[in-house]
C-alpha cells in the first residue's frame, strides 16, 4: 500500500455526462499527477499539480480539468464525456516536484457508455 | 508515439527461470523508472536508475541503462508465480520536464508454478 488513495473506485457515466474523481496524496507529498490508462495500454500523462498550481500538461483536450487543494489532495474533472475516456484513472504523488519514484493510488475504473 | 517500448509484448516462464524485459526511448532523460501493475489495479514502484548509473540492484531485480543506445533492461532472477504481472518502464526527461513520466505499452509476465 502507497498510502495514496482514490475514489470511486469504480464508476459509470454516458456520454455527455460529466465526472470527478479524487485523490488523496501520501503524507508529506504536494505533488499530484494524473494518467489515464486505456486498456492494454501504458499510462499517459494528463498533468501534474504542485502546490496547488497546475505544473504541466500532457496532450489532453481542455475538458479534463484539475484542481489541488490546501491538504495536496487532487481532483479530476472530465465534462463531456466521450466513450474513449473510458479507461483506468491513476493519480500519483511525490514530493515537491523531484524527479523521483511516485507513488500511484489503485486508480478509478470510469466506464462511458 | 510513446517514449518507452517494452520488448517482448508478453514473457511466459516457469518458476525459478529468470525473466528479462528491455526497453527503450527516444529522448535523453534525466531517469528511468520500472513499475510493476498487477491485474489492472495501481502501479507499484521497483526500481529507479539516473542517466548517470549504469546498473542497479535491488533484491532479485536487475537494471541496467545504456544511455547511449536509449535502453534498458529489467531483469528478474529466481522468479516465483507472484512475479506474474504487466511490467513498465517510465522515463522521466530533464529540462523543464518537471515530473512527468512517459511509459511504454508494458510487458505481460506470466510466471508458471
Amino acid at each position: 500500500e502507497t498510502g495514496v488513495t482514490q475514489s470511486p473506485t469504480h464508476l459509470i457515466k454516458t456520454r455527455g455526462q460529466q465526472v470527478t474523481l479524487r485523490c488523496s496524496s501520501q503524507s508529506g507529498h504536494n505533488t499530484v499527477s494524473w494518467y489515464q490508462q486505456a486498456l492494454g495500454q501504458g499510462p499517459q500523462f494528463i498533468f501534474q499539480y504542485y502546490r496547488e498550481e497546475e505544473n504541466g500538461r500532457g496532450n489532453f483536450p481542455p475538458r479534463f480539468s484539475g484542481l489541488q487543494f490546501p491538504n495536496y489532495s487532487s481532483e479530476l474533472n472530465v465534462n463531456a464525456l466521450e466513450l474513449d475516456d473510458s479507461a483506468l484513472y491513476l493519480c500519483a504523488s511525490t514530493r515537491g516536484g523531484e524527479r523521483n519514484e511516485q507513488f500511484f493510488g489503485p486508480g478509478t475504473r470510469l466506464t462511458v457508455l | 508515439s510513446q517514449q518507452g517500448e517494452e520488448d517482448p509484448q508478453a514473457l511466459s516462464i516457469q518458476e525459478g527461470e529468470n525473466a528479462t524485459m528491455n526497453c527503450s526511448y527516444k529522448t535523453s532523460i534525466n531517469n528511468l523508472q520500472w513499475y510493476r501493475q498487477n491485474s489492472g489495479r495501481g502501479l507499484v514502484h521497483l526500481i529507479l536508475i539516473r542517466s548517470n548509473e549504469r546498473e542497479k540492484h535491488s533484491g532479485r531485480l536487475r537494471v541496467t541503462l545504456d544511455t547511449s543506445k536509449k535502453s534498458s533492461s529489467l531483469l528478474i532472477t529466481a522468479s516465483r508465480a507472484a512475479d506474474t504481472a504487466s511490467y513498465f518502464c517510465a522515463t522521466n526527461a530533464g529540462g523543464t520536464s518537471y515530473g512527468k513520466l512517459t511509459f511504454g505499452q508494458g510487458t505481460i509476465l506470466t510466471v508458471h508454478p
